[in-house]
């Protein structure tokens, strides 16, 4: 099964900032499957970015995903009100595992 | 627009099987494009893929549960279907039903993110 480790824990930002979130996999991800959701308190996940890069239908362009192998990170430019909260990494073979989050918080 | 509806108790005593249910509306759930998958959430824990059924009722399981879990769908009612048997409280979570894709090469087989999620049912085991 592959770890994922997404750090830091907690990012505290104001709005208008930048935030760059990480995801370190225990071994390489094959073909960059690696996807990014964004949670927030008492709704599902929605799917961000997936391939690693590639933004899911309606995702604005602040968000971007960049990596391989095992190092993958999410930027998103610049931090609007709507942003804070949860992010999970998750990558996808044929055995599912997700990251532990980074909460973005004001 | 393609949503997702879990539905099923809230409460399950131990060692007794949690069934849960998802409706899918604003969409068929008789295609052979996507799957059908169930994700947990325990409290203050990452997000678990549980298992994953096609509308054929071909299903893949995670290694974390196998044997207890089984998976169903109902194409006539546009549901589809978890049961997880032998419930411990490490059991207790938000569960979701979620949408996507699968790739099939062979023996690799890639399950691709959930891009339609239902809203989440708390499940909590206790006697």
């Amino acid at each position: 099964e592959i770890v994922l480790t997404q750090s830091p824990a907690t990012l505290s930002l104001s709005p208008g900032e930048g935030a760059t979130l990480s995801c370190g996999a225990s071994q390489g991800v094959a073909s960059n499957n690696l996807a990014w959701y964004q949670q927030k308190p008492g709704l599902a996940p929605r799917l961000l970015i997936y391939d690693a890069s590639t933004r899911a239908t309606g995702i604005p362009d602040r968000f971007s995903g960049r990596g391989s192998g095992a190092e993958f990170t999410l930027t998103i430019s610049r931090l609007e009100p709507e942003d804070f909260a949860v992010y999970y990494c998750q990558q996808y073979g044929a055995s599912p595992t997700f990251g532990g989050g980074t909460k973005v918080e004001i | 627009q393609l949503q997702l509806q879990e539905s099923g108790p809230g409460l399950v005593k131990p060692s007794e099987t949690l069934s849960l249910s998802c409706t899918v509306s604003g969409g068929s759930i008789n295609t052979s494009d996507y799957y059908w998958g169930w994700i947990r959430q325990p409290p203050g824990k990452r997000l678990e893929w549980i298992g994953s059924v096609s509308e054929s009722g071909k299903n893949y399981l995670s290694p974390s549960v196998r044997g207890r879990v089984s998976t169903s769908v109902d194409t006539s009612k546009k549901q589809f279907s978890l049961k997880l048997t032998s419930v411990t409280a490490a059991d207790t979570a938000v569960y979701y039903c979620a949408r996507h894709r699968i790739t099939i090469f062979g023996v690799v087989i890639i399950i691709h993110p959930f891009d339609h999620w239902g809203q989440g049912t708390l499940v909590i085991v206790s006697s």
